[in-house]
Parts: structure tokens; C-alpha cells; sequence
């Protein structure tokens, strides 16, 4: 059975550092690609980036290049979503997901179940 | 960038016909795939590639697409398919490459 299995919700404050993680199971980690999508609260979902494990390709939707950092470490088929300085702005849900196609179009057939990231002072 | 277009809100009764659209720029040259998020959970694939559903979706759910428009179509709609949903293209040409609509509220009155 396919698992993306979420690291647990987070308080930080403003300008303070943060990695979440996405552990993946039941499939070959390596062949597929991991993407993060952001929910705001009582928002849609944005699309954040994706990364292939196999090699560590890594893209990033504009609106989240240099403000996010992807990773993955296949040794333990874990992928991370990092920031180095949290804002109140960054407090959301955050979704890994498993990304599925034929390089004509791609579905997210699997999702992790969240870690819900606040940020407070 | 591509823009897809969802109604806000979609209210329907039990049993009947619920029809939630997703606009965008020759959205028929494209694959649509949609999610139902009900609150508090991740949100659920019902639809990929237009048309086809996953394993374990009901087929009370289907979807088409064609010119400008796809649509979501629900039907004999229960209580517990009120949810968010929202539709999804993987666009090429775009630097994001993924976009979602903005999501519809399926209210089941």
C-alpha cells in the first residue's frame, strides 16, 4: 500500500528555521517524483515544487523559488520542505504529494495528510 | 501564466445533479483532474485525465471537457459528497507547470 506519511504540526516564530518531512512507502521512492503544495487557512491549494529523488532534480513554482528549499534523502525515503526564515504569512497546511503521468499531463494520485505549520509570536 | 476558473459555490439537493465547471484559455486541449477535500482531511482524487476515475471512486462521479470549459458532474448527489473541489491541469508552457482552480463548495441542501 502507497503511504506519504506527514511529519506533525509545527509553532514557530517569526524568523526561526523549519523542516518538515514526507516519508514515502510502498512504492520505489526513487521513481517517483515528490511534490509540496500549500493550503492557507479557508484557502485553495498552490502548488509549491516538485523533486525527483532518483537524482534530486528539483523545480520550483516562481511564486516559491528562493523562498522554500526541496529535498530528499532516498536513503530513507523521506522528502523535506525547509525554511530558513519563517514569516506569520508562511502559517498553512502543507501537502506532500505523489505525482502520477505520462509527461503529457501528471495527477497526484497519492497526498500525505498534512502538517499544519503556525507561525506566531 | 494559465488561470482556470471555478465557481465559488454549488448548491443541490439530495439526489440530484450537481454540475461544477472549470474554465480556462482551450481547457479541451488539455488533461483536467479533479480533487474533492471534504474539511479537516487531504484532499482526494475522483477524476484524472478528463474523464476517468480511480479505484474505490464512485461512479455516481464523471467528468468531460471540451472547448473552454470542464465540468465535475455528481450524480444523485448524497450528503457526504459535500465538499470542496477542485479542478487541476499540468500546463508546460507555464513556470509553475501545476495549476489548480480556485476551488467550488458543494453544499448539499
Amino acid at each position: 500500500e502507497v503511504q506519504l506519511v506527514q511529519s506533525g504540526a509545527e509553532v514557530k516564530k517569526p524568523g526561526e528555521s523549519l523542516k518538515i518531512s514526507c516519508k514515502g512507502s510502498g512504492y520505489s521512492f526513487t521513481s517517483y517524483w515528490i511534490g509540496w503544495v500549500r493550503q492557507m487557512p479557508g484557502k485553495g491549494l498552490e502548488w509549491m515544487g516538485i523533486i525527483y529523488p532518483g537524482d534530486s532534480d528539483t523545480r520550483y513554482s516562481p511564486s516559491f523559488q528562493g523562498q522554500v528549499t526541496i529535498s530528499a534523502d532516498k536513503s530513507i525515503s523521506t522528502a523535506y520542505l525547509q525554511w530558513s526564515s519563517l514569516k506569520a504569512s508562511d502559517t498553512a497546511m502543507y501537502y506532500c504529494v505523489r505525482p502520477l503521468g505520462d509527461g503529457y499531463t501528471y495527477y497526484f494520485d497519492y497526498w500525505g495528510q498534512g502538517t499544519l505549520v503556525t507561525v506566531s509570536s | 501564466s494559465y488561470v482556470l476558473t471555478q465557481p465559488p459555490s454549488v448548491s443541490v439537493a439530495p439526489g440530484q445533479t450537481a454540475r461544477i465547471t472549470c474554465g480556462g484559455n482551450n481547457i479541451g486541449s488539455k488533461s483536467v483532474h479533479w480533487y474533492q477535500q471534504k474539511p479537516g482531511q487531504a484532499p482526494v482524487l475522483v477524476v484524472y485525465d478528463d474523464s476517468d476515475r480511480p479505484s474505490g471512486i464512485p461512479e455516481r462521479f464523471s467528468g468531460s471537457n471540451s472547448g473552454n470549459t470542464a465540468t465535475l458532474t455528481i450524480s444523485r448527489v448524497e450528503a457526504g459528497d459535500e465538499a470542496d473541489y477542485y479542478c487541476q491541469v499540468w500546463d508546460s508552457s507555464s513556470a509553475s507547470s501545476v495549476v489548480f482552480g480556485g476551488g467550488t463548495k458543494l453544499t448539499v441542501l
